[in-house]
C-alpha cells in the first residue's frame, strides 16, 4: 500500500529553536494538507497545496510558521521560533483532486509528535 | 461557517454488539462525508465515505447512512471486535474547496 511518510516521528526541542517537519506525499497525489492535532482543539487544518501551489494557509500562525513544497515529493512545515504552545502532533495528508467540487479521500501519515520545552 | 457535531464522545460496547456514532452538520451545501479511524500513535485512516447523492453505503461490517434533510450522518459497526477499539472521526466538506470540517471524535471501547 502506498503511504504518506512523515519525518521525524518524534521531536523534542527547546523553546526558540527552529523545527522542520517533512512529508512525502503518495506518488501521483496533487494535493497536500498540513494538520495539527491537540487534545483541546482536535484536528486543525493549517495549510494546503495543490500542484505545489499554496491554496490556503489561513489556519497557520504567519509570524512563526511557514509551509512549502520544494518539489512534488516533498512538503515541509517550519516553525521558527518554536514555543511551548506549538507542542502537538502534526499530520500531513495527501489526495488526488481532479475536478473542482468533487472531493476525494485524504490519506494521512502517522504524524510528527512535537514537544517544545 | 460549517460546523460538525459528533456524538457520543465515548462509546463502550460489548464485543459482538453493534456500535453507532452520529454526526450532524450545519452547511446544507456539504456533499462529501468521510469517516476516519485513528489508533494510538497513528494517523487517521479512512474507513468509509459517502457522497450526498447516496443515502447508504456498506463495506463488510461497516455502514454509513446519510439523511440530507435532517443534515446528519451515522457510522454503524456490526459484530464489533477488539480491533475496532479506536477513536473515530466524522468530517464534512462542501463543493467550494477541499477543506474537511471535523467532528470532535468518538472513543470506541470494545469490552471483551
Amino acid at each position: 500500500d502506498a503511504r504518506v511518510t512523515q519525518t521525524p516521528r518524534h521531536k523534542v526541542t527547546e523553546m526558540g529553536q527552529e523545527v522542520t517537519m517533512r512529508c512525502q506525499p503518495i506518488l501521483g497525489h496533487n494535493t497536500v494538507f498540513w494538520y495539527r492535532q491537540t487534545m483541546m482543539q482536535g484536528l486543525e487544518l493549517l495549510a494546503y497545496f495543490r500542484n505545489r501551489a499554496p491554496l490556503d494557509d489561513s489556519g497557520m500562525p504567519k509570524d512563526r510558521f511557514s509551509a512549502e513544497m520544494p518539489d512534488a515529493t516533498l512538503a515541509t512545515l517550519k516553525i521558527q521560533p518554536s514555543e511551548p504552545r506549538d507542542s502537538a502532533v502534526y499530520f500531513c495528508a495527501s489526495g488526488f483532486f481532479q475536478f473542482e467540487g468533487w472531493n476525494q479521500p485524504q490519506h494521512f501519515g502517522d504524524g510528527t509528535r512535537l514537544s517544545i520545552l | 461557517g460549517e460546523n460538525v457535531e459528533q456524538h457520543p464522545s465515548t462509546l463502550s460496547v460489548q464485543e459482538g454488539d453493534s456500535a453507532v456514532i452520529k454526526c450532524t452538520y450545519s452547511d446544507s451545501a456539504s456533499n462529501y462525508f468521510p469517516w476516519y479511524k485513528q489508533e494510538l500513535g497513528k494517523g487517521p485512516q479512512l474507513i468509509i465515505d459517502i457522497r450526498s447523492n447516496v443515502g447508504e453505503k456498506k463495506d463488510q461490517r461497516i455502514a454509513v447512512t446519510l439523511n440530507k434533510t435532517a443534515k446528519h450522518f451515522s457510522l454503524h459497526i456490526t459484530e464489533t471486535q477488539p480491533e475496532d477499539s479506536a477513536v473515530y472521526f466524522c468530517a464534512a466538506s462542501g463543493d467550494s474547496n477541499y477543506q474537511l470540517i471535523w467532528g470532535a471524535g468518538t472513543k470506541l471501547i470494545i469490552k471483551p
